[in-house]
C-alpha cells in the first residue's frame, strides 16, 4: 500500500464547475501538505501550501487538511480550461531529517469549456 | 528571475551506458533535489543536496548518485542504464531545504533508454 493515495482521474466537468481533489495518507509523521499543478511537459507548480491541520484560501483555491482522518483536499471554485493539467498532493515529515517529498500519482483534471 | 534550469532536456541512450544530468538552481537557492517521475511510479524523491553535502536519499540503488558545486547547481549521474530508467527527472531547488514543501521544479530531462 502507497503512503499517499490518489485517484488518477481523469476527471472531466464543466467550466464554472467546483472542483474537489483528494488524498488520503497513511503516515501520521506527515506535517507539511501540499498541492502541487503540473501542465503537461512541465515541471510541478506549487499550488497551495499548510501546515497541520486546517483550511487555506487563496484566490479560487482552497486546501483542507484533517489529519484526525488523514485526509486532504484541494478544491477549485469557478473552474476554467486553463485549470486543465495534472495536480498532486504532497506531504513531507517534520523534525525527523526526512527532508522529500512524497507525492500522490495525481489527478488528470479537465475542464470542458 | 530565472527559474530552475535542466539540461539536457531530452535524451536517448542504449543500455548500459551512463548518463549525466545537471541543474542550475534559483539564484539564493542553496537546496537542490532530484526526482524521478515516471507513469506507473509517479514522482519518487532521489536525493537532495544542501551547501554541497547530501542530506537525504531516496530509496534508489547506488547506480543513481549526485553532486552539488559550489555555485549550488547540481548533477545527478545514472550508470548502467537499464530500460526501467527511461523516466523524466526532475530538479527542485527551495532557498533552505525541503521539508517545508517549498520547491521549485525545473521542467525536466526526459530519458530514453533503448
Amino acid at each position: 500500500q502507497k503512503e499517499v493515495e490518489q485517484d488518477p482521474g481523469p476527471l472531466s466537468v464543466p467550466e464554472g464547475a467546483i472542483v474537489s481533489l483528494n488524498c488520503t495518507y497513511s503516515n501520521s509523521a506527515f506535517q507539511y501538505f501540499m498541492w502541487y499543478r503540473q501542465y503537461s511537459r512541465k515541471g510541478p507548480e506549487l499550488l497551495m501550501y499548510t501546515y497541520s491541520s486546517g483550511n487555506k484560501e487563496d484566490g479560487r483555491f482552497t486546501a483542507q487538511v484533517d489529519k484526525s482522518s488523514k485526509y486532504i483536499s484541494l478544491f477549485i471554485r469557478d473552474s476554467q480550461p486553463s485549470d486543465s493539467a495534472t495536480y498532486l498532493c504532497a506531504m513531507s515529515e517534520r523534525d525527523t531529517g526526512r527532508r522529500a517529498l512524497t507525492f500522490g500519482s495525481g489527478t488528470r483534471l479537465q475542464v470542458q469549456p | 528571475k530565472a527559474g530552475v534550469t535542466q539540461t539536457p532536456r531530452y535524451l536517448i541512450k542504449t543500455r548500459g551506458q551512463q548518463v549525466t544530468l545537471s541543474c542550475s538552481p534559483i539564484s539564493g537557492h542553496r537546496s537542490v533535489s532530484w526526482y524521478q517521475q515516471t507513469p506507473g511510479q509517479g514522482l519518487q524523491f532521489l536525493f537532495e543536496y544542501f551547501s554541497e553535502t547530501q542530506r537525504n536519499k531516496g530509496n534508489f540503488p547506488g547506480r543513481f548518485s549526485g553532486r552539488q558545486f559550489s555555485n549550488s547547481r547540481s548533477e545527478m549521474n545514472v550508470s548502467t542504464l537499464e530500460l526501467g530508467d527511461s523516466a523524466l527527472y526532475l530538479c527542485a531547488s527551495s532557498r533552505t531545504g525541503g521539508e517545508t514543501g517549498e520547491l521549485f521544479f525545473g521542467e525536466g530531462s526526459r530519458l530514453t533508454v533503448l
